[in-house]
């Protein structure tokens, strides 16, 4: 299983772009690398998922360089209601013989977004 | 769109008692897991379940039993509740475990321990 470590803690303020990093040094082949979002007394969601390269949808981008062994999630011009704990999940991916589906998340960054 | 469903979402237990919560999920998804999180703590991976009739340890399983008998519904017990498992629980989906696949969470369940 790919462990992820990322900074606990990041403060921006409103208008900036935001980049997070996450590690991921033992990241499998088949692995994708997802982030999610989980605001104050709510469960996660999905933000973006991406395999390599870039990775773009309306809420951020993902950016991982050939060898995978990060990511970077990029979230553009921020607002105060983008503080929130950010997560990068990588792995869950089939292994031919029990054991799948036993995704473990890191310990998340917390975002605060000032005005 | 229901999504996934937890059921109850607040409760308090004195120690010792025991209590099941549920999970289901309308998006016939083959893959189910719960999660704990503790005050400003991570999402830690308790049990799990790749299908009907099938659940698997996580990261923290000690004090919990979990069963899968429909497809649809992922049940947490706890046969003797400690102060120590006071923590919000969230229940979450996803179509199975292949790279690529999206985990749709519960809105938790708060469970406090007295």
């Amino acid at each position: 299983l790919a462990k992820t470590t990322q900074p606990i803690s990041m403060d921006s303020y409103e208008g900036q772009e935001v980049n997070i990093t996450c590690s991921h040094n033992n990241i499998a082949t088949n692995d994708y690398i997802t982030w999610y979002q989980q605001f104050p007394s709510q469960g996660p969601r999905f933000i973006i998922q991406g395999y390599k390269t870039k990775v773009t949808n309306e809420v951020a981008s993902l950016f991982i360089p050939a060898d995978r062994k990060s990511s970077t999630l990029s979230l553009p011009r921020v607002s105060l209601s983008d503080t929130a704990v950010y997560y990068c999940l990588v792995g869950g991916r089939l292994s031919g013989s029990g054991n799948t589906g036993k995704l473990i998340f890191g310990q998340g960054t917390t975002l605060q977004v000032k005005p | 769109n229901a999504g996934v469903t937890q059921t109850p979402k607040f409760r308090v237990l004195k120690t010792g008692q025991s209590m099941t919560l549920l999970c289901a999920q309308d998006m016939n998804h083959e893959y189910m897991y719960w999660y704990r999180q503790d005050p400003g703590m991570g999402l830690r991976l308790i049990h799990y379940s790749v299908g009907e009739g099938t659940t698997a340890k996580g990261e923290v399983p000690d004090g919990y039993n979990v069963s899968r008998l429909k497809k649809q519904n992922f049940l947490l017990g706890l046969e003797s509740a400690a102060p120590s498992q006071t923590s919000v629980y969230f229940c979450a989906s996803s179509l199975g475990s292949a790279s690529g696949n999206t985990i749709y969470f519960g809105e938790g369940s708060w469970l406090t321990v007295v």
